[in-house]
């Protein structure tokens, strides 16, 4: 069973249209979920960090929630220019390592 | 601004042939890390290193070793490549205690 699953897989928006990615988590001890963008062909952008239920991180269009169980990447009046997959990614116990998502392949068209 | 850099962008090699993936970053960071991406498989971690001369086995060491003999460089090294060792890799860093790790740009290997 994984530890993180994303959903959708693959989302498709218009220009504009708001919408959600979530990402739920089963690791006993969170101790932080992190939030990367990745383009085609490049290694993972940082995006955010979330440490507690409870807390918002917004940049842009972009806002991070967390909850007990899962975390979302709400985006609002997305442009074309954020289409990219996003990963999330938890940190459990007392290892420092980054188990991560399959990702959300997310397309804006214009 | 963090700084990862990976000696190559692409790389082609034989199978059978010893591979090095070289990895440096400039922010003194303690935590190195080797990561592998597959379609539909996601970013697997192969090895860490959370300081000089340490190291530890991620999920999928099989096939891999590590060297880490300064604190800002971190090498990856097939020991001989096969072709299921075709991928993209991707090395990152952090600081020591739960932060956000930063990526480099990732080596797109491939084995024939």
């Amino acid at each position: 069973e994984d530890q993180v699953t994303q959903s959708p897989e693959a989302l498709r928006l218009q220009e504009g249209e708001s919408s959600s990615l979530n990402c739920s988590y089963t690791v006993s001890g969170l101790r932080g979920l992190f939030w990367y963008r990745q383009d085609p062909g490049k290694g993972p952008e940082f995006l955010f960090t979330l440490y507690s239920a409870g807390e918002e991180k917004e940049k842009e269009r972009l806002k991070a929630t967390l909850t007990k169980k899962e975390s979302f990447l709400h985006i609002t009046a997305p442009k074309p220019e954020d289409s990219a997959t996003y990963l999330c990614a938890v940190q459990e116990g007392s290892n420092y390592k980054l188990t991560f998502g399959k990702g959300t392949l997310l397309t804006v068209n214009p | 601004d963090v700084k990862v850099t990976q000696s190559s962008r692409y790389l082609v090699k034989r199978t059978g042939e010893k591979v090095f993936l070289e990895c440096v970053q400039d922010m003194d960071h303690e935590n190195m890390f080797w990561y592998r991406q597959d379609p539909g498989l996601g970013l697997r971690l192969i090895y860490f290193s959370y300081d000089v001369k340490m190291k530890e086995k991620g999920d999928i060491p099989e096939g891999y070793s590590v060297s880490r003999e300064k604190k800002e460089r971190f090498s990856l090294i097939l020991e001989s490549a096969s072709t299921n060792q075709t991928s993209m890799y991707l090395c990152a860093s952090s600081f020591v205690g739960y932060t956000e790790a930063f990526f480099g740009q990732g080596t797109r290997l491939t084995v024939v």
